[in-house]
């Protein structure tokens, strides 16, 4: 089974912070991992994923994360924050072969200017 | 290229009635997954469609039920509506099963009174 916490539901930062958003997941075999980024009234947009080979993985809009097998985790980073990455992330862990995400409880990011 | 389409956009029914849902994939997409967005339960998984056969599904009762058609297209259906259906509901298509990407669509919200 699959499964993916998200430590801190809401995380604040100011404008041009570090960004750093937590995840943890378990699974019983090699997960397939994913970041999604959801902004008000709207759907899930992938920002980045994890599937195999290099473990640090790009996304889009300067997010980073990196694939720990050691720690089970995959957080999520952006060097400097801006006005526009206030939004909902939500981490998702799948398996090959299936297309169903199981998320974690998603992390509203807050920008400060 | 046209992103995941879902209609209605916005639905409000009463308990005990009935509601479908429909979605259109990404041209060229051949599988289509269904998930429920809740703030007291989170994004989880209802079911996935390929081929116009489900694939899988999530732990969700059976008045949830769903379809696809030979243009990929697919629908929900909820029956018996219960306050707690109340929600957010998300399609998703991919190309493939194993397409490690899945594309969102906006969501339907619906509200049950």
């Amino acid at each position: 089974a699959q499964s993916v916490t998200q430590l801190g539901s809401h995380v604040s930062v100011s404008e041009g912070a570090l960004v750093l958003l937590r995840c943890n997941y378990s699974s019983s075999v090699p997960p397939y991992l994913f970041w999604y980024v959801q902004y008000p009234n709207q759907g899930l947009q992938l920002l980045l994923k994890y599937t195999t080979g290099a473990t640090l993985v790009k996304g889009i809009n300067g997010f980073e994360a990196e694939f720990k097998k050691s720690e089970t985790s995959f957080h999520l980073t952006k060097p400097s924050a801006h006005m526009s990455d206030a939004a909902e992330y939500f981490c998702a862990v799948s398996v090959a072969g299936a297309n169903n995400l199981f998320f974690g409880t998603g992390t509203r990011l807050t920008v400060i200017p | 290229k046209a992103g995941v389409t879902q209609t209605p956009r916005y639905l409000i029914k009463t308990r005990g009635q009935q509601v479908t849902l429909s979605c259109s994939p990404i041209s060229g997409h051949r599988s289509v997954s269904w998930y429920q967005q809740t703030p007291g339960q989170g994004l989880q998984f209802l079911f996935e469609y390929f081929s116009e056969t489900q694939r899988n599904k999530g732990n969700f009762p059976g008045r949830f039920s769903g379809r696809q058609f030979s243009n990929s297209r697919s629908e929900m259906n909820v029956s018996t509506l219960e306050l707690g259906d109340s929600a957010l509901y998300l399609c998703a298509s991919s190309l493939q099963v194993n397409s490690y990407e899945q594309f969102f669509g906006p969501g339907t919200r619906l509200t049950v009174l």
